[in-house]
């Protein structure tokens, strides 16, 4: 089975700071990657979708990267703001509508 | 478009009864999901539908499981009977059948048995 693995578990930053959230995967072979967040509550919003052709993907002040070959995503998020308290997924799909979320990355910006 | 819309958003319910959860996808989208996520095992995919007809069911947890896609515009996961163990937040999601497109999720139901 497909590892889909995000460190930290948690996170606390202050408002402002730039930060990086990372999605790590043992099978490179991917369709599409997805970066979801989920508000508590409430079900998950797409933020960035990036295809296995492309290296990164930008939506304002985020910016999704892959790289297939180290098995590993980022998700940076430039000048945080306390609306952008929330966990972050990312979903792998691999062929035959394989869908593999990660464990998710809680993230808290103080203000 | 309204979303992918879920009904009903929280349900509780005793041990042992039926429990029927329902989604309304995306118009003109193609694919349709069922998820369940809890604290101890994440987001897991329980079944999913292409053109209404069921694909891949292997994620569905036991017997008492079950779904029926009767049309394009409606779905619904079926559990019976109902154990405390079921106590989740069940998602619902749609996309297209057009590799790289996004997957919308509905707000989820959650389900509380008793």
């Amino acid at each position: 089975k497909q590892e889909v693995t995000q460190i930290p578990a948690a996170l606390s930053v202050p408002e402002g700071e730039n930060l990086v959230l990372n999605c790590s995967f043992t099978d490179s072979a991917i369709y599409n990657l997805q970066w979801f967040r989920q508000d508590p509550g409430k079900g998950l919003t797409s933020l960035l979708l990036i295809q296995s052709s492309q290296r990164e993907q930008t939506s304002g002040r985020l910016n999704a990267s892959l790289d297939k070959s180290s098995g590993r995503s980022t998700l940076y998020i430039a000048a945080s703001q306390p609306g952008d308290s929330a966990t972050y997924l990312c979903d792998l799909e691999y062929t035959g509508n394989q869908f593999y979320f990660g464990t998710g990355t809680s993230l808290t910006v103080i203000p | 478009d309204a979303g992918v819309i879920q009904s009903p958003r929280h349900e509780v319910t005793e041990m042992g009864q039926e429990v029927t959860l329902r989604c309304k996808p995306i118009s003109g989208h193609n694919s349709l999901f069922w998820y369940r996520q809890t604290m101890m095992r994440g987001l897991e995919l329980l079944i999913y539908f292409n053109n209404n007809v069921p694909i891949d069911d292997s994620g569905m947890p036991e017997d008492r499981f079950s779904a029926k896609m009767p049309n394009a515009s409606f779905s619904t996961l079926k559990i019976q009977p109902s154990e405390p163990r079921d106590s989740a937040v069940y998602f619902c999601a749609s996309t297209t059948l057009e590799r790289n497109t996004e997957a919308f999720f509905g707000q989820g139901t959650r389900l509380t048995v008793v």
